[in-house]
């Protein structure tokens, strides 16, 4: 199957500081990517949706202002979580497709801000 | 409100059985569902997608259905296997382009040997 690849896979940072996590799609072009968050023991949520070149669609609830998402390539989305939090720590997924019928995850990046 | 729940956080059986999982949903009119696995600390990795017009879905030890009538889709695993031990996610595509889904509660399956 097609390979997603995020980068990097663990990341601690301090409260206040910005942290950037990058969403490869390494075998295919990627007409969309969705960026997940996770917390312990629950299920991934939907945090945006974006498309190549154009501005990201966020989910009901999610600071655009605070999760910059930038999709500048085919192969590459990035999500930058600004002046992060200790509430922002979390597991990161990204997903990229290219097709209607599925999507390739990344493998996650364990966000803890102390 | 718009819900995706599964069965149960946490299902135990005995290597050999038959694993069933249950996603069931309220408020959506899905074209798609899919399955995914989940071990800790890793991304999901996809299983299996079901369409809205098919009953049922095989691959190798697992099977899907999807009920579009009760809303619910179940996921088998057959002689299953201490490796089967893992969470299962069932996504929901709720936008109906094909690749937007929204994640159940997923279920922590654990296979005993």
């Amino acid at each position: 199957g097609a390979v997603v690849s995020q980068h990097p896979s663990w990341v601690i940072c301090k409260s206040g500081t910005s942290v950037k996590i990058e969403c490869r799609s390494l075998d295919f072009q990627a007409t969309t990517m969705f960026w997940y968050r996770q917390f312990p023991k629950q299920s991934l949520m939907l945090m945006a949706t974006s498309n190549e070149g154009s501005k990201a669609t966020y989910e009901q609830g999610v600071e655009k202002d605070k999760f910059l998402i930038n999709h500048a390539s085919l192969t590459l989305s990035t999500l930058t979580v600004t002046s992060a939090h200790p509430e922002d720590s979390s597991f990161y997924i990204c997903s990229a497709s290219w097709s209607n019928t599925e999507a390739f995850f990344g493998q996650g990046t364990r966000l803890t801000v102390v | 409100s718009q819900k995706i729940e599964q069965n149960s956080e946490a299902l135990n059986i005995q290597e050999g059985k038959t694993a069933t999982l249950t996603c069931n949903y309220t408020n959506y009119s899905p074209a798609y569902l899919q399955w995914y696995r989940q071990d800790p600390g890793r991304g999901p990795v996809f299983l299996l997608l079901i369409r809205e017009n098919e009953k049922e879905k095989r691959k190798e030890r697992l099977k899907v259905t999807f009920d579009t009538t009760l809303k619910q889709s179940l996921f088998h695993i057959t002689a299953s296997q201490p490796a089967d031990s893992a969470t299962y996610l069932c996504a929901l595509d709720v936008t109906n382009t094909g690749n937007q889904f929204y994640f159940g509660t997923g279920t922590s399956l654990t296979v005993i040997p």
